[in-house]
């Protein structure tokens, strides 16, 4: 049963498109992420959300917006999509104050 | 802006202990150390975590150095499964809890 999923795995698109991707996670965690790692294996926070409230905002562009219907759901949703935002994006979810976060098996997406 | 300094690359021989060094000189007093790997594209995994003491649970060991300026992962006999790329980071205890990741080791325990 797996503890963070994404979907979907793979995504291709063409630039100028409007895109989604869904992550849930059934730890009962209070946190959740998004992370980006680009062609360089840098991976940069760009989103993290606890109780609803998004709590860190890296400067990503406003195309990219998180959406949390609740607890165990943060999905991103990507407006407008650009050659540069091809890259493999992570879900990750944690207690607040808690110690490991768990991370999902990425969103590999491909902009054309 | 590196907070953690890793070397790029490190060769290790199946079954023996596998050294990862880190530095995060600039650590402050409430940053913990959170070491993650990555195997191939996977989601990065954590390993162990620690503030001042050493930590040893089933998967990893860490040794930190009374400074705090540095610390060591230690795979005690490594296997091929364990050929990834190991980050080391730094977290506070305060409510933002952002993981910044670097570069990372990329790790090959060769057979």
């Amino acid at each position: 049963d797996t503890a963070v999923s994404q979907t979907p795995k793979y995504l291709v698109t063409q630039m100028g498109n409007d895109k989604s991707i869904k992550c849930e996670q059934n730890l009962g965690h209070d946190t959740m992420y998004w992370y980006k790692q680009d062609s360089k294996k840098f991976l940069k926070i760009m989103f993290s959300y606890n109780n609803k409230e998004l709590i860190i905002n890296e400067t990503v562009p406003n195309r990219f917006s998180p959406k949390s219907p609740d607890k165990a759901h943060l999905n991103l949703h990507i407006n407008s999509l650009e050659l540069g935002d091809s890259a493999v994006y992570f879900c990750a979810s944690s207690q607040l104050r808690g110690t490991e976060a768990f991370f999902g098996q990425g969103t590999r997406l491909t902009v054309v | 802006d590196a907070k953690t300094t890793q070397p790029p690359s490190m060769d290790c021989a199946e079954g023996r202990a596998a050294n990862l060094p880190c530095n995060h000189s600039t650590i402050s007093g409430n940053e913990y150390v959170y070491w993650y790997r990555q195997i191939h594209s996977q989601g990065p995994q954590y390993i162990i975590h620690g503030l001042k003491n050493n930590e040893t649970n089933e998967m990893a060991s860490l040794i930190i150095t009374e400074d705090r300026k540095s610390s060591t992962l230690i795979l005690p006999h490594a296997t091929l499964r364990d050929t990834a790329v190991y980050y080391c980071t730094r977290l506070s205890s305060g409510s933002a809890r952002q993981l910044t990741f670097g570069s990372g080791t990329q790790l090959t325990v060769l057979p």
